[in-house]
C-alpha cells in the first residue's frame, strides 16, 4: 500500500476558496465511498472534518465540503479564514479492513 | 464527555518493545465503538497502525503487522499497543482514537504521546 497523494501545500487569501486533492487508486479511493478528511493544527491532534466522502460531522462549519470523482477525492474550503491554516490529511478505506492516509497538505492563509 | 488519554514510556531503546496504553473515560470500551492507533513521525504525515473491535477482532497495517499487537482490557477500560523490535524509524507521536462500528473514520482522538527510539 502506498500513501494517497496530496499536494504538499496550497494557499489562499481570506474569503477565497481552495481545494485540496487526494488521489488514490481503484482499490481504495475509487472503490469505496469511505474517504475522510482531518484538520491538524500544529501540536494538536487531528480533527475529523469530512467522512464518507461528503458528510460533515456535527459542529464542523459548512464552509468545508467534500467531493469525489473517480480515484480522486477533494476537500474544498470556502470563505477562507485565518483559523483554517493547518495541515489537512485525507484517509481512505483500502479494503481488507485497512486504512490508508494521504501524505498531508499544508494550507497557508495569506 | 468521552476522552482518550495515551500513556507509556517516552523513550525506548532500539530492538526493544514499545508499549502504550489508551485510557477511555466517560464511556464503556466494550460498547459499539472500535479503537485504533495512528502515529505521526516528527514533521511527517499520519500512518494508521491498527484497530480493535469490541468483539476482540483486530486489523493491522500490512507494513507493520508482523510487529504489532493491539489488545483491550475491559476491566480497566483501556486498550493497548505493543510494537516489537523498534528502530529509529518508529520514533513518532502515537495517537489513540475512536471509530464507530460500521464506519471507517475516527471521530475522537487522544492528545498523542511522543515516543523516541534511541539508545
Amino acid at each position: 500500500q502506498s500513501a494517497l497523494t496530496q499536494p504538499a501545500s496550497v494557499s489562499g487569501s481570506p474569503g477565497q476558496s481552495i481545494t485540496i486533492s487526494c488521489t488514490g487508486t481503484s482499490s481504495d479511493v475509487g472503490n469505496y465511498n469511505l474517504v475522510s478528511w482531518y484538520q491538524q493544527h500544529p501540536g494538536k491532534a487531528p480533527k475529523l472534518m469530512i467522512y464518507e466522502d461528503t458528510k460533515r460531522p456535527s459542529g464542523v462549519s459548512n464552509r468545508f465540503s467534500g467531493s469525489k470523482s473517480g480515484n480522486t477525492a477533494s476537500l474544498t474550503i470556502s470563505g477562507l479564514q485565518a483559523e483554517d491554516e493547518a495541515d489537512y490529511y485525507c484517509c481512505s478505506y483500502a479494503g481488507s479492513n485497512t486504512l490508508l492516509f494521504g501524505g498531508g497538505t499544508k494550507l497557508t492563509v495569506l | 464527555q468521552v476522552q482518550l488519554q495515551e500513556s507509556g514510556p517516552g523513550l525506548v531503546k532500539p530492538s526493544e518493545t514499545l508499549s502504550l496504553t489508551c485510557t477511555v473515560s466517560g464511556y464503556s470500551i466494550s460498547s459499539y465503538y472500535y479503537w485504533g492507533w495512528i502515529r505521526q513521525p516528527p514533521g511527517k504525515g499520519l500512518e494508521w497502525i491498527g484497530s480493535i473491535y469490541h468483539s476482540g477482532s483486530t486489523y493491522y497495517n500490512p507494513s507493520l503487522k508482523s510487529r504489532v499487537t493491539i489488545s483491550v482490557d475491559t476491566s480497566k477500560n483501556q486498550f493497548s499497543l505493543k510494537l516489537t523490535y523498534v528502530t529509529a524509524a518508529d520514533t513518532a507521536v502515537y495517537y489513540c482514537a475512536r471509530g464507530t462500528v460500521g464506519t471507517w473514520y475516527f471521530d475522537l482522538w487522544g492528545r498523542g504521546t511522543l515516543v523516541t527510539v534511541s539508545s
